[in-house]
């Protein structure tokens, strides 16, 4: 089953505590993105990757790092969480642009709250 | 720049009733694509359509009807005979044709169908 998955699904942390959330999918696809959601804001693009190595920021990556080191994985660290990054984090993957659409698939999502 | 607007916050109907959710979008491209995604309580996000800038057919698909006009720029969601299953937060989104793939949502809409 072609699937997007976050981990964890939950956490609760404390100021500064470095933390990962993990994005892994099975559909070898080169694009893979996380993003926000806030009440009243929508989701917005926190960082993208187009392949292995390659990855940009999107609209609101202050405070949080990336890394691509494999296909599959996109995980997204937050080095020293702030009570404003309370959020619930979706990760998505895609396959390329080829002047047709990329279906994207998102992640189950990973609700966040920092204290 | 692009950007999607739902003016509509908040939504409350009573079942069967219709009720239409608005979207508006902004972009300079000429090629692109417009979503349509339904947030239940459980927290995932659903997709439920596509549409590309040059397909201004409108869809329906059982209960659901999509109304695409280019030239007031609205991709407008109509829920036909409302039922307490599609209480959820609904979100538009608009993407490039090429690039990062990236989704600008717009800030979404919590329908609330009461019983």
């Amino acid at each position: 089953e072609a699937q997007v998955t976050q981990n964890p699904r939950y956490l609760i942390t404390v100021t500064g505590k470095k933390l990962t959330v993990t994005c892994s999918q099975n559909m070898n696809h080169e694009y893979m993105s996380w993003y926000r959601q806030d009440p009243g804001l929508g989701l917005r693009q926190i960082y993208y990757s187009m392949n292995v190595e390659v990855t940009d920021k999107g609209d609101v990556p202050e405070g949080y790092k990336v890394s691509r080191k494999e296909k599959r994985n996109f995980p997204l660290i937050l080095e020293s969480p702030s009570p404003n990054q309370t959020s619930l984090y979706f990760c998505a993957s895609s396959t390329p642009p080829s002047g047709r659409y990329s279906e994207q698939y998102f992640g189950p999502g990973t609700r966040l709250t920092v204290t | 720049a692009q950007k999607v607007t739902q003016a509509q916050t908040e939504i409350s109907v009573v079942e069967k009733e219709d009720v239409t959710l608005d979207c508006v979008y902004e972009t300079r491209d000429t090629t692109y694509y417009l979503f349509w995604y339904k947030q239940p309580p459980s927290g995932e996000l659903v997709f439920l359509i596509r549409r590309n800038s040059f397909d201004e057919q409108n869809e329906i698909s059982g209960r659901y009807s999509w109304n695409f006009q280019k030239s007031t720029s609205s991709f407008n969601f109509t829920i036909t005979a409302s039922q307490v299953v599609d209480s959820a937060v609904y979100f538009c989104a608009l993407s490039e044709a090429e690039g990062a793939q990236k989704l600008v949502f717009g800030q979404g809409t919590r329908l609330t169908i009461n019983p």
